[in-house]
């Protein structure tokens, strides 16, 4: 079975540039979480939905970032304008209905913003 | 916001060796992870511990969630490696269904030849 698909693999941009982050879940997952992963912050949770519904942006730093998910099979994150501060590795996760306790996550996009 | 401090932050061993490693909380956990991460990978989970005192076992892991739930420890024994890799704790919140973790600082673990 597939898991969480991440997109891009590796993404490098100069500071004021838009970047968009994409996310495929496990289907029939029905949460699905971005996380950001810093040397210096650790991992982080930026944002989670519930049946493409933002339930808690709380983590998001600042309105430069925004999250989207269109339906049930697609997730994006946005960061515009990016700055170098904003470099770091993004995780997408999902959930499984019902689980209570198992998280997926992605491979990541290793974001550079020079 | 719970604060989850991971010890050591850094650990190099030689293959065989047994390690302990440590996290702890400012507050009661809900319920507690652990998860390792390989380079270029993300998370994945190792174990989940719910009740205090609780011991589990995956092969040469050991985890044990403290009586107060407000530490846990992991231990390898005769460590290899395919060890190598960041460990992290996370807290679990379980609303409605759904899921709200809170990750660790990390212990960064490389076991050598």
């Amino acid at each position: 079975d597939a898991g969480v698909i991440q997109s891009p693999r590796h993404e490098v941009t100069e500071m004021g540039q838009e970047v968009t982050l994409r996310c495929k879940p496990i289907s029939g997952h029905d949460y699905l979480f971005w996380y950001r992963q810093t040397m210096m912050r650790g991992l982080e949770l930026l944002i989670y939905f519930n049946n493409n519904v933002p339930i808690d942006d709380s983590g998001m730093p600042e309105d430069r970032f925004s999250a989207k998910m269109p339906n049930a099979s697609f997730s994006t994150l946005k960061i515009q304008p990016s700055e170098p501060r904003d470099s770091a590795v993004y995780f997408c996760a999902s959930t499984p209905p019902g689980s209570g306790n198992t998280i997926y996550f992605g491979e990541g996009s290793w974001l550079t913003v020079v | 916001t719970q604060l989850l401090e991971q010890s050591p932050q850094f650990l190099s061993i030689q293959e065989g060796e047994n390690l302990t490693v440590y996290c702890n909380s400012s507050s009661v956990f809900s319920s507690l992870q652990w998860y390792r991460q390989e380079p270029g990978e993300g998370p994945v989970l190792l174990v989940t511990v719910v009740t205090g005192g609780e011991v589990k076992k995956l092969k040469r892991l050991t985890f044990q969630f403290g009586d107060a739930r407000k530490d846990s420890s992991l231990h390898i024994t005769a460590a290899q490696p395919g060890d190598t890799g960041l460990y992290l704790c996370a807290e679990l919140q379980s609303r409605g269904g759904g899921n709200k973790l809170t990750f660790g600082t990390g212990t960064q673990l490389k076991v050598e030849l």
